[in-house]
């Protein structure tokens, strides 16, 4: 099983300011990493796939980056409804593995 | 627009089995798959596995293999997840999520969620 591990745990940014969060993968998972964005009572939404890709009507403040085993998804300017719990996936074998997840808070 | 819609809310005692339901709609059903994702009380996310709607073959994660069973009826154009012998520590929000038929791929739509409560 491919382990993914993200970091921090929490990231307390201020609105306005850039975050940048981070996922690794115990293995090459090539580009097959996904990442959604979930709050609270809510289903998770996918934001990025293909480890750079913008899913459907994701604003351009999200972006990401990386292959392999090394990623990042940054939001440029944070807004409001930006603050959340957001998860990497990968998907490079049917053995689906997510990380435990960055929650994002206001400071 | 693309709907997954899951089946209400169950209460069930230990041992017992539950079966969640995900009415698509939107979009052709036997195009897709469908993986089944639960999450629960404070935790993150585990996939528990996938079933084609396109062919009907499935792909179970390894800790549920003999426990969990996915099926689709397509006439209905609904996936279900029965999972048997349940457990305390199986009380999760359970999910369906739709994602490419034949090849493994991101989830681009989910359900809404279905709690399911496990409870002497």
């Amino acid at each position: 099983e491919i382990v993914m591990t993200q970091s921090p745990a929490t990231l307390s940014v201020s609105p306005g300011e850039r975050a940048t969060l981070s996922c690794r993968a115990s293995q090459s998972v090539s580009s097959n990493l996904a990442w959604y964005q979930q709050k609270p009572g809510q289903a998770p939404r996918l934001l990025i796939y293909g480890a750079s890709t913008r899913a459907t009507g994701i604003p351009a403040r999200f972006s990401a980056s990386g292959s392999g085993t090394e990623f990042t998804l940054t939001i440029s300017s944070l807004q409001s409804e930006d603050f959340a719990v957001y998860y990497c996936q990968q998907y490079n074998n049917w053995l689906y593995t997510f990380g435990q997840g960055t929650k994002l808070e206001i400071k | 627009q693309v709907q997954l819609v899951q089946s209400g809310a169950e209460v069930k005692k230990p041992g017992a089995s539950v079966k969640v339901s995900c009415k698509a709609s939107g979009y052709t059903f036997s195009s897709y798959g469908i993986s089944w994702v639960r999450q629960a009380p404070g935790q993150g996310l585990e996939w528990m596995g996938w079933i084609s709607a396109y062919n009907g073959n499935t792909n179970y994660a390894q800790k549920l293999q003999g426990r969990v069973t996915m099926t689709t009826d397509p006439p209905t154009s609904t996936a279900y997840m029965e999972l048997r012998s349940l457990r305390s520590d199986d009380t999760a929000v359970y999910y369906c999520a739709r994602g490419r038929p034949t090849i493994a791929s991101p989830f681009d739509y989910w359900g809404q969620g279905t709690l399911v409560t496990v409870s002497s």
